[in-house]
């Protein structure tokens, strides 16, 4: 079945360097992609979402690109900040683009 | 921005109780979705609904049902809470008017079953 998965559990780095969390799927149909980013003790939200083949797409420093040779859609940011410690959720759009499937999340710790 | 409300914020129940969460949007949003967030498995759907009186079976519905009384309220019913359903849960919607259709989530309840 379709599935997202998210191979690093916890990632720890110091301010200032950059950081890539590693986002792979399966899927038969088309697929769209998405980050959610999960603050301590908040809710979920919309981070960035995939365009077409190959297209980067960037929000608030983050970006990432899809790459349907490989199915992955890593984020990336090249200097992070205190701020930038969460949870960060890889999902995939289901056949219907009805429901997301998550990936299991990729928590940053940053260090001054 | 999209505003979703949960109620209760905060639930403690025992084993073999009856628990009901509510969720309510405002934004005339016609999908509604519930999820639990567990570590090591992030975020799972139970059960979503595209309109008042319509259900559908998400990847771990088992122990749970669901209502959506209207376009605006979707609730979700343990009727017999189990330990294993100790975990946070997330109420979201979206207009869904495409893949690309991002999901507002609520700001989650925390349920403990003793």
């Amino acid at each position: 079945g379709d599935s997202v998965t998210q191979t690093e559990g916890l990632v720890t780095l110091t301010k200032g360097l950059p950081v890539m969390l590693n986002c792979t799927y399966q899927t038969t149909y088309s697929p769209f992609l998405f980050w959610y980013v999960q603050h301590l003790n908040e809710a979920p939200k919309l981070l960035l979402k995939s365009s077409t083949d190959n297209k980067r797409t960037e929000h608030q420093g983050f970006y990432a690109t899809l790459h349907k040779s490989s199915s992955s859609f890593h984020l990336q940011k090249s200097s992070v900040q205190l701020s930038d410690s969460a949870l960060y959720f890889c999902a995939l759009s289901d056949p219907g683009g009805r429901a997301l499937i998550f990936g299991t999340g990729t928590t940053v710790s940053v260090s001054p | 921005e999209a505003a979703v409300t949960q109620s209760p914020r905060n639930k403690v129940t025992v084993t073999g109780g009856n628990v009901t969460l509510s969720c309510r949007q405002t934004n005339s949003h016609n999908y509604m979705y519930w999820y639990r967030q567990d570590t090591g498995h992030g975020l799972r759907l139970i059960h979503y609904s595209y309109g008042a009186g319509n259900l559908q079976i998400g990847d771990v519905p088992d122990g749970y049902k669901a209502t959506r009384t209207t376009q605006e309220d979707f609730f979700l019913l343990l009727e017999l809470a189990s330990p294993s359903q100790t975990s946070l849960y997330f109420c979201a919607s979206s207009d869904m008017t495409g893949h690309y259709a991002e999901q507002f989530f609520g700001p989650g309840t925390r349920l403990t079953v003793l």
